[in-house]
């Protein structure tokens, strides 16, 4: 299946600092991916949808200033944790749309491996 | 919006029974339904998925079935195997934005 990396796995950081996690779909172009974040034993939460090209578009509730999308490619997306604080400490976890030319691989989702952030 | 529902959240089988996970949606819009598994610390995996065109979908011991009248959709595991054990979350989506379910801890005894 179609494989998407993201980087890196885990990552601490202190608090006031930044941090980036990168999104990237290997074999597939994705004009749109998306960014969840996941707290331990519940379910994943969609933070924003990254459109390549344009402004993302984040859920209600979603600091846009503090979670910075950028995606500036049809195969990579960013999402930057700005001034992080220990509350912003959480697995996240993008996903890629593999938008292929048959009626089978069209709005297939797939998953990166997620990125845990500490903040401390 | 959609919401989507996931029943039972912990579901606990014998090696080789069958395991069955259900989920309802409330957006009839919705046109797609991916069912992934989760392993512990690791990101979801997609295991299955159907589109609303069809009703019902199996890959080996996998089979997923959608009632768009009901607006409901499940998930069949048979003959399952500790291997199987994790967390399964269903999601619904329309245009590619997937809102999941709460997610059935799946164990599987030896």
């Amino acid at each position: 299946g179609a494989v998407v990396s993201q980087h890196p796995s885990r990552v601490i950081c202190k608090s006031g600092t930044s941090v980036k996690i990168e999104c990237r779909s290997l074999d597939f172009q994705a004009t749109t991916m998306f960014w969840y974040r996941q707290f331990p034993k519940q379910s994943l939460m969609l933070m924003a949808t990254s459109n390549e090209g344009s402004k993302a578009t984040y859920e209600q509730g979603v600091e846009k200033d503090k979670f910075l999308i950028n995606h500036a490619s049809l195969t990579l997306s960013t999402l930057t944790v700005t001034s992080a604080h220990p509350e912003d400490s959480s697995f996240y976890i993008c996903s890629a749309r593999d938008q292929g030319p048959g009626p089978s691989s069209g709005n297939t989702i797939y998953f990166g491996e997620g990125s845990w952030l500490t903040v401390v | 919006g959609e919401n989507v529902e996931q029943h039972p959240s912990t579901l606990s089988v014998q090696e080789g029974d069958s395991a069955v996970i259900k989920c309802t949606y409330s957006d009839s819009a919705s046109n797609y339904f991916p069912w992934y598994k989760q392993e512990l610390g690791k990101g979801p995996q997609l295991i299955i998925d159907i589109r609303s065109n069809v009703g019902e979908k199996k890959d080996q011991r996998i089979a997923v079935t959608l009632n768009k009248t009901a607006k409901h959709f499940s998930l069949h595991i048979t003959e399952t195997q500790p291997e199987d054990s994790a967390v399964y979350f269903c999601a619904a989506s329309k245009g590619g934005k997937l809102i999941f379910g709460q997610g059935t801890e799946l164990s599987v005894k030896p």
